[in-house]
């Protein structure tokens, strides 16, 4: 088993939609959680720390279910700004590890 | 404030040939990573430091090198390169929450 499962997409949405993605890791002793955006031929850039209580900045909203072991981003009033991979990672046992990327595309 | 500085941005090697991708932090961190991201798929990490004088293997090193002098400085390196290893490579930086990236080195080996 992959240590972090993303599903890799593509989602094609209308502009103004909301779209969730959600990430699987089978470390339970992970210690840090993010989400990265990635345009095409960048570099990944943080978007977001996840934390257990669930946090929000603008638009978007990233959860923790430890329990679960998954973490997922929502995405509300997608705009076309918002099109990029958006990738997971996963901090333990010294190691950050991404998931594979799900690709976003905002349609007009 | 430069960050993350990788060089060089581009390269084209030959078969066999070897090669170094330099890595140079500014930001004092401990921890340092090494990945390569094939077209349309995530990263893998290949090597990576937590300290100076310490480095582990990542999920994909073979074929790779790497060392850790000094805090700022974590270099890769390419002993015989082959066509599976072309790629693009990134080099991050770490302290206790958000990594930075390099802007990446584009490696094609022909």
């Amino acid at each position: 088993r992959k240590e972090v499962e993303q599903d890799p997409g593509p989602f094609n949405v209308p502009e103004g939609a909301t779209v969730a993605f959600n990430c699987t890791y089978s470390n339970s002793a992970s210690q840090s959680f993010f989400w990265y955006r990635q345009d095409c031929r960048k570099e990944p850039k943080l978007l977001m720390s996840v934390y257990s209580s669930g946090n929000e900045d603008g638009r978007f909203t990233a959860q923790l279910n430890r329990a679960s072991q998954y973490i997922s981003l929502l995405i509300r009033d997608s705009k076309l700004s918002d099109s990029a991979t958006y990738l997971c990672a996963v901090f333990g046992n010294e190691k950050l590890t991404f998931g594979t990327g799900t690709r976003l595309t905002i349609i007009p | 404030n430069a960050g993350v500085t990788q060089t060089p941005k581009f390269r084209i090697l030959k078969i066999g040939q070897s090669m170094t991708l330099q890595c140079t932090q500014d930001m004092n961190h401990n921890y340092m990573y090494w990945y390569r991201q094939d077209p349309g798929m995530g990263l893998k990490l290949i090597y990576y430091s937590v300290g100076a004088g310490i480095t582990d293997k990542g999920e994909v090193p073979n074929g790779y090198n790497v060392s850790r002098s000094t805090t700022e400085d974590f270099p890769l390196r390419l002993e015989l390169a082959a066509p599976s290893q072309t790629s693009v490579y990134f080099c991050a930086s770490r302290a206790n929450t958000e990594a930075f990236f390099g802007q990446g080195t584009r490696l094609t080996v022909v």
